[in-house]
């Protein structure tokens, strides 16, 4: 049983642009979200992560917007680079890390000039 | 650089052979998580260590088993092995039992022939 589920599965963005990458979970007992970036040979790395006491969380050009009662949270990621171009994994997990990382499917962003 | 390394970088194997991952987590980590990485599936959390005791366990076949020894390493035993079982195999690592923030390793790449 998929318990995150992110959408798109490939994303190509221009150069400048907006990427958004989105997740729905079914667990209403997940209380942590993060998103973590992976780029080619390299194993993912924590990105920014949000709890669901907030609407939103912003670091530098990555946003992270959380929908309680949808039960969905996204990634924004303005002024978007070629450097930006790697793997997003969303994840979810219960009582503030307490159990393990569900992780989403990933979405691979190309980010073109 | 996470911290944590892993052992070897590729391995190309037959089918019913048995092969021993390894990784070593940071500095003064504790818990050792391991996952599975494939093209359709996205990262499966297989099983978590910490301070050398099994704590959680997620899709992890009866095939494959692991264990975290004093010195705080961890390795993965994969047995029998099938040509599904081709797929990266990242370990990570945080300080505490539960910890919001995991750090990957870059992977170990199993080729199954």
């Amino acid at each position: 049983q998929q318990q995150v589920k992110q959408s798109p599965q490939s994303l190509i963005v221009q150069k400048g642009g907006i990427s958004i990458i989105n997740c729905a979970y079914e667990n209403t007992a997940f209380d942590y979200f993060p998103w973590y970036q992976q780029f080619p040979g390299k194993g993912p790395a924590l990105l920014i992560a949000i709890r669901p006491d907030v609407s939103e969380k912003k670091e530098g050009r990555f946003t992270i917007s959380f929908n309680k009662s949808a039960k969905q949270f996204s990634l924004h990621i303005m002024d978007s680079q070629p450097g930006d171009s790697a793997t997003y994994f969303c994840a979810a997990s219960i009582g503030s890390g307490n159990t393990p990382l569900v992780f989403g499917k990933g979405t691979r962003l190309s980010v073109i000039a | 650089d996470s911290g944590v390394t892993q052992t070897p970088k590729h391995l190309i194997t037959a089918t019913g052979q048995r092969v021993t991952l390894r990784c070593s987590p940071r500095s003064g980590d504790l818990s050792v998580y391991w996952y599975q990485q494939s093209l359709d599936q996205g990262l499966q959390f297989l099983i978590q260590y910490y301070n050398g005791e099994e704590r959680a366990k997620g899709n992890i076949l009866e095939r494959f088993s692991a264990q975290q020894f004093p010195d705080l390493h961890s390795e993965l035993n994969l047995s029998s092995l099938e040509l599904g079982d081709s797929a990266l195999y990242f370990c990570a690592s945080s300080p505490r039992l539960y910890q919001e923030t995991q750090y990957f390793g870059p992977g170990t790449r199993l080729l199954v022939l």
